[in-house]
This record gives C-alpha cells, structure tokens and sequence, in this order.
C-alpha cells in the first residue's frame, strides 16, 4: 500500500499565485522528500526534511513537516509556467526504501 | 544529471517471453532502486539493494527478479512477461540510506 498519499490530485492555478499540496503518510520516518516529474521525464529531488526538522526553505519552495499528524505540505511561491509537473512526496518507512505517494499534477496557467 | 542510465529506454516484448532491464550509474552510490510507474498508482518499488548481492523486495515484486553482481549495474528481470506489466520502470539510486535519491530517465515497456 501506499505509503505517502498526496492531496489534491489535481491543481490548477495562475501564474503567480501560490501552490499548495499536502501529504499524509502512515508509520514513523526519518525524513520525507519531495519531488518534481516532468511529463515524461525522470523525478527530480527538490527538499529533504528531517523527522526533527519542522520548516524547510528552498528558493520559491516550502516544506512544512507535522510528525504528530503524519502530514507535510509543499508550498510553492510565486508560480511560473516551467512548474507545471506532477510532485510527489516519498518517505523511508524509517528503512531505507523510498515509498512515493500517487503525486498532485499542477497545472500553472500563464 | 547523475551518472545513471537505463538501457533499453524503450522495448516491445510478447507476452511469456523474458525481459532484462538494466541500469548503470557512475557515481558509486550503494543504494539502487527499481519502480514502476502506472497511471493512478504513482511510484510502487519493485526491489531494491543496500549493497552487491544485497538485495530486498518492495511493495509489487511478484514476477520480478533482480540482481547486482557489482556496485555499478542493477538488473531487473521479468521472467516471463505479461501484459500486466506494460509499464514505466525508473531506476533510483541514493548515496546513503536516507538521502536524496536520483533518478534515470526511465524505460518505457510494452508487453503484446
């Protein structure tokens, strides 16, 4: 079964605007990763965060981690046309396997 | 990029007949990773390896077999194809256990 779900499936916003995408996952991690897939294309890391870290900044994007609600959020600032791409979010199962959820596909309108 | 490449990157295949997918790196990372990537179902891990000859299976590993010989390759074999397994495979590789894992640019793999 999955181990990260992500939420929503599916967003459409403009250019400019802010996206938000949340995941949930079931067992205890060591960190939780986001990712970005380009139709087509292999994933690209984006953001680690530590089970112990709560905020994470990168350029446009921030990752939030709650450990007590098994849940994070990927935020993306100022959005441009070259982010539309699917994300998604993996943990470890506190192993070392990286379980990926189903992805939210954003779609960004110029 | 990181150093990791699939090969084929495309393949037709007939139902019953065997299939090896390979994927090299570069970069001496320990951990390599196979997934298969499906409309609806994300990224499932088919199998996976902590060293050479080290390997374990992930979440869909029926019908799949794989094997390392060597830190650089990691081979993932259909024994017998089907079409079930129509698909998109990625091969992952990360440096540590728990660090960023990079990915090739996937194969794309049709059973007739």
């Amino acid at each position: 079964s999955q181990q990260g779900e992500e939420d929503p499936q599916a967003l459409s916003i403009q250019e400019g605007e802010n996206a938000t995408m949340n995941c949930s996952y079931k067992t205890s991690i060591n960190n939780l990763q986001w990712y970005r897939q380009n139709s087509g294309r292999g994933l690209v890391h984006l953001i680690l965060i530590r089970s112990n870290e709560r905020e994470k900044h990168s350029g446009r994007l921030r990752v939030t981690l709650d450990t007590s609600k098994k849940s994070s959020s990927l935020l993306i600032t100022a959005s441009r046309a070259a982010d539309t791409a699917s994300y998604f979010c993996a943990t470890d199962e506190g192993t070392y396997k990286y379980i990926f959820g189903t992805g939210t596909r954003l779609k960004v309108l110029a | 990029d990181a150093g990791i490449t699939q090969s084929p990157r495309h393949k037709v295949t007939e139902t019953g007949t065997p299939v090896t997918l390979r994927c090299h790196q570069t970069e001496n990372h320990r951990y390599m990773y196979w997934y298969r990537q499906d409309p609806g179902h994300g990224l499932r891990l088919i199998h996976y390896s902590y060293g050479v000859k080290d390997t374990d299976k992930g979440e869909v590993s029926d019908g799949y077999s794989v094997s390392r010989s060597k830190t650089e390759d990691f081979l993932l074999t259909l024994e017998s194809a089907t079409s079930s397994q129509t698909s998109v495979y990625f091969c992952a590789i990360s440096e540590g256990p728990h660090t960023e894992a990079f990915f090739g640019q996937g194969t794309r793999l049709t059973v007739v």
